[in-house]
């Protein structure tokens, strides 16, 4: 089965605090992708990778940064917490394909105080 | 850009019995696809269903099937026989798929609720 491993279920933060986020994937994919979920709201993408030391802007990366050093490693930054930061982020990856579908992590419930 | 519309945040349905979940997109292209993915209390989401534009079929993965109206832009979810299981969001996404883009944009999810 495929793996998508986010490293905290919880984490709490104090503002102005940076925050790294981990996500690990263990299928080889090409593509990785941030996402925050916030009720009513859906899922928002943040960032995405296609490959190594390559990134993308999503819809909402103001205040976020990433990192994909590795292939199977994919990082969320945020470089000073704020209170709105406070979400469920969730971390996927999929290979290449315009059919093929995203492998969720668990997921990371942030509070930023 | 694409949009993606669930305008349900809440349904109830008694156990064994069918319900189907909303979801109308917006998108100027002609090749896409459009994915439906379940969300339970514990926070993973678990694809359920996938239907590409040009599928001369509507899509179906066991109890679940997608009711695909392309001119009207809507790819509802049908849940046949209900179980307690099934208590989860429901999230509906698409991709177009001629452009590159590799993400998926999703909606706004369904709540839904299943009861005994």
């Amino acid at each position: 089965d495929v793996k998508v491993t986010q490293s905290s279920r919880y984490l709490v933060k104090r503002t102005g605090e940076k925050v790294f986020l981990e996500c690990v994937q263990d299928m080889d994919h090409e593509n990785m992708f941030w996402y925050r979920q916030d009720p009513g709201l859906g899922l928002r993408l943040i960032y995405f990778s296609y490959d190594v030391k390559m990134k993308e802007k999503g819809d909402i990366p103001e205040g976020y940064s990433v990192s994909r050093e590795k292939k199977e490693r994919f990082s969320l930054i945020l470089e000073s917490a704020s209170t709105n930061q406070t979400s469920m982020y969730l971390c996927a990856s999929g290979p290449e394909g315009a059919r093929e579908k995203l492998f969720f992590g668990s997921g990371t419930q942030l509070s930023v105080l | 850009a694409q949009k993606i519309t669930q305008t349900q945040p809440g349904m109830f349905v008694q156990e064994k019995e069918a319900v189907t979940l909303d979801c109308t997109y917006d998108t100027s292209d002609q090749s896409y696809g459009l994915f439906w993915y379940k969300q339970p209390s514990s926070g993973e989401m678990i694809f359920l269903i996938y239907q590409g534009s040009y599928d001369e079929q509507n899509a179906t993965e066991g109890r679940y099937s997608l009711n695909f109206q392309k001119a009207r832009k809507s790819a509802n979810l049908v849940i046949s026989a209900s179980q307690l299981g099934d208590s989860a969001m429901y999230f509906c996404a698409m991709r177009v798929l001629d452009t590159g883009r590799r993400a998926l944009t999703f909606g706004s999810g369904t709540r839904l609720q299943v009861q005994p």
